[in-house]
């Protein structure tokens, strides 16, 4: 029973190019969860997601950044232009359901170095 | 608003010794609290949580916590290190509405010295 699977788990751009990370969460879970960790500091929440539907973007970058989980296929996190201060580890979740007891499971982690 | 506090973001203790990972939070309601463990260029993988059940709640790998409602404290313990328990650590809460929101602390390097 395969995990959250993200890809890549590097990736390389220069500023002004966009990224693209990708996240297949586990199989029959349909809550998906982006976080953003920053060099020496937690993680932090960006995006909540649900098949078709961004349920809760209160924690995203008001520019630059996008997410979605299509009907088919993984969910994506974008982001546009990158900046340095886009440099960090991208870590999605998933879960069987959205309250405090169902466990979120996290995949390895996208890590984004900008150059 | 909630947070976290994680006391020392470096820890070290001899194989063996006694482990004891420090976690204070804010929560203006009754709250739900993590423990993860991130291995190097790993993700994060669930040791325990505290759900309003038991307080004294036990993990995988030996991890067991503590939930102190006066002291709003959730330290993590282990009798006997392991130099597999060198890992970061993460204490996390959720509450109220909103409550898939986890709110992580600065995390805290634990190293095991043989």
């Amino acid at each position: 029973n395969a995990g959250v699977m993200q890809n890549p788990r590097h990736l390389v751009r220069r500023r002004g190019q966009e990224a693209r990370l990708r996240c297949s969460p586990m199989k029959g879970h349909s809550h998906v969860y982006w976080y953003r960790q920053l060099p020496e500091e937690g993680l932090k929440f960006m995006v909540y997601l649900q098949k078709e539907n961004i349920i809760d973007e209160s924690g995203m970058p008001k520019e630059r950044f996008s997410a979605e989980f299509p009907k088919e296929g993984p969910s994506i996190l974008r982001i546009q232009q990158v900046v340095r201060g886009d440099s960090a580890a991208y870590f999605c979740a998933s879960s069987s359901g959205d309250r405090p007891t169902d466990t979120q499971y996290f995949g390895p982690g996208t890590r984004l170095t900008v150059l | 608003a909630q947070s976290v506090t994680q006391l020392g973001s470096h820890v070290s203790v001899s194989e063996g010794a006694l482990v004891l990972l420090r976690c204070n939070y804010s929560s203006s309601v009754p709250p739900y609290l993590f423990w993860y463990v991130q291995y190097p260029n790993q993700g994060l993988q669930l040791l325990l949580k505290y759900t309003s059940a038991a307080t004294l709640v036990k993990g995988i790998n030996g991890f067991e916590a503590e939930f102190k409602k006066s002291e709003t404290s959730f330290h993590l313990t282990k009798p006997s290190a392991h130099m597999s328990d060198a890992a970061e650590y993460f204490c996390a809460v959720t509450s109220g509405a909103g409550s898939y929101q986890l709110t992580f602390g600065k995390g805290t390097k634990l190293s095991v010295i043989p």
